[in-house]
């Protein structure tokens, strides 16, 4: 019963490629994330999503957040690059002021993309 | 523009002895500071936090200090344990609209604690 869990864990496809990474929490949470970890080891995040996008980064619009309900998050990326290649965590968290506390993210094991 | 830098990629301590990270920031806007641990294979977990009014929270053998003049936050693991080896992520938390916050995260640092 793990609480944030993505598939698939490693990822390796051909550049042009259309893939998806999907995330599911369990926490009950409003808010969802993706993250991503490149070859310089950054955590940068991509989307925050609470029933409407929230934060979008400055990320190509080639990725896309699809949210079918509360629990899920999936991240869609089209005609895929080689620099798409890195470690991408999904995580979840509640607002602090609902939750008193600091809004900490939960995350998924995260998923590794290889594109060649 | 890197506003949570990390500026130690690795650092190697014996066991029983203090193992000390550091994170430096660059945005004033930061409320809160956490810190969260990371093994291999595995999704970075939460490990303790500290409020930008306070200078110091301690939980158990973590203890995390923040020099707000500076703007600077060491984490201190005493007595450090071989479990503890693991990349050490520095988080900043900023106010993003309403009730949300981004989390802006340094590069880690790769602590190993040796037996």
């Amino acid at each position: 019963d793990t609480a944030v869990s993505q598939t698939p864990k490693y990822l390796v496809t051909q550049m042009g490629n259309d893939k998806s990474i999907k995330c599911e929490q369990n926490l009950g949470h409003d808010t969802m994330y993706w993250y991503k970890q490149d070859s310089k080891k950054f955590l940068k995040i991509m989307f925050s999503y609470n029933n409407e996008l929230i934060i979008n980064e400055t990320v190509p619009n080639r990725f896309s957040p699809k949210s079918p309900d509360k629990a899920h998050l999936n991240l869609h990326i089209n005609s895929l690059e080689l620099g798409d290649s890195a470690v991408y965590f999904c995580a979840s968290s509640q607002p602090p002021i609902l939750a008193a506390n600091t809004g900490e993210l939960f995350f998924g094991e995260g998923s590794r993309l290889t594109v060649l | 523009d890197q506003q949570v830098k990390q500026n130690s990629p690795s650092l190697s301590v014996q066991e029983g002895r203090i193992s000390i990270l550091n994170c430096d920031y660059t945005n004033s806007m930061f409320d809160y500071f956490l810190w969260y641990k990371k093994y291999p294979a595995e999704g970075p977990t939460f490990l303790i936090s500290i409020s930008s009014i306070k200078d110091k929270n301690e939980d158990g053998r973590f203890t995390v200090f923040l020099n707000k003049s500076a703007k600077h936050l060491s984490l201190h693991i005493v007595p450090s344990q071989p479990g503890d080896s693991a990349v050490y992520f520095c988080a900043a938390r900023a106010p993003w609209g309403g009730s949300n916050y981004k989390l802006t995260f340094g590069k880690g640092t790769l602590l190993t604690v040796n037996p």
